[in-house]
């Protein structure tokens, strides 16, 4: 069956633009995970939701960075006023609430974002 | 709130000896825990997890987690290591007082040496 997929997939942008990054989850998965990575580094966690509701907002780095889910389903990424400090990897994992793969994320490809 | 800690952020390891990574926790009740595997320029992979039952687990490419709930520990292991085992090891707890949110460790780099 269909993973997570991202999009774009590669994506470079001038210092002080708006990016949004996108995000289709597994079909039926509840839960839905934004990080960032930076080269071979460990994962930041970002934001968390729970079907539309984002119960841990905690790992936003600024008020630039905002997130939304629809429909339970797709989630969008929004950067404004990018900096060069966000140039990452940003990694999207889903995960279903119940059942026999309760925990386990499935992750997406990534986006790799470049600020020039 | 739950946590987990990689206490090595590398591990050297010869071809062909046992390798383990280690990983310990601290949580309320009883753990959900996961191990997640990052080969070179790929994505993140579910390696094996610990919900309840045996406390050796099992999971993908021979790698085996033992769960001690006395040493709040939750090794990875592997009896013979490969070259291509070499990648970053991830340790995951769910944490049920925040929603069910899974809490990554900072991951451990495995090195296997030929």
């Amino acid at each position: 069956g269909a993973g997570v997929s991202q999009s774009p997939s590669n994506k470079v942008t001038e210092k002080g633009k708006d990016v949004e990054l996108r995000c289709d989850p597994i079909s039926g998965h509840t839960a839905l995970y934004w990080y960032r990575q930076s080269l071979g580094q460990g994962l930041e966690f970002l934001i968390y939701f729970q079907g539309n509701s984002a119960p841990d907002k905690s790992g936003l780095p600024s008020d630039r960075f905002s997130a939304e889910r629809t429909g339970g389903s797709v989630s969008t990424l929004t950067i404004q006023r990018t900096q060069q400090e966000d140039s990452a990897v940003y990694l999207c994992a889903s995960s279903p609430r119940g059942g026999a793969g309760v925990g386990e994320q499935y992750f997406g490809p990534g986006t790799r974002l470049t600020v020039t | 709130a739950q946590s987990v800690a990689q206490p090595e952020d590398q591990v050297n390891v010869a071809e062909g000896n046992p390798l383990t990574v280690k990983c310990t926790y601290s949580v309320s009740g009883n753990p959900y825990l996961f191990w997640y595997v990052q080969y070179p320029n790929r994505g993140l992979q579910f390696l094996l997890k610990y919900i309840t039952g045996d406390n050796l687990v099992k999971g993908s490419y021979g790698f085996e987690a033992e769960f001690n709930k006395s040493q709040t520990s939750f090794h990875l292991k592997k009896p013979s290591a490969l070259v291509s085992d070499s990648a970053l090891y991830f340790c995951a707890v769910r944490d049920k007082d925040r929603d069910d949110k899974i809490i990554f460790g900072k991951g451990t780099r495995l090195h296997i040496l030929p």
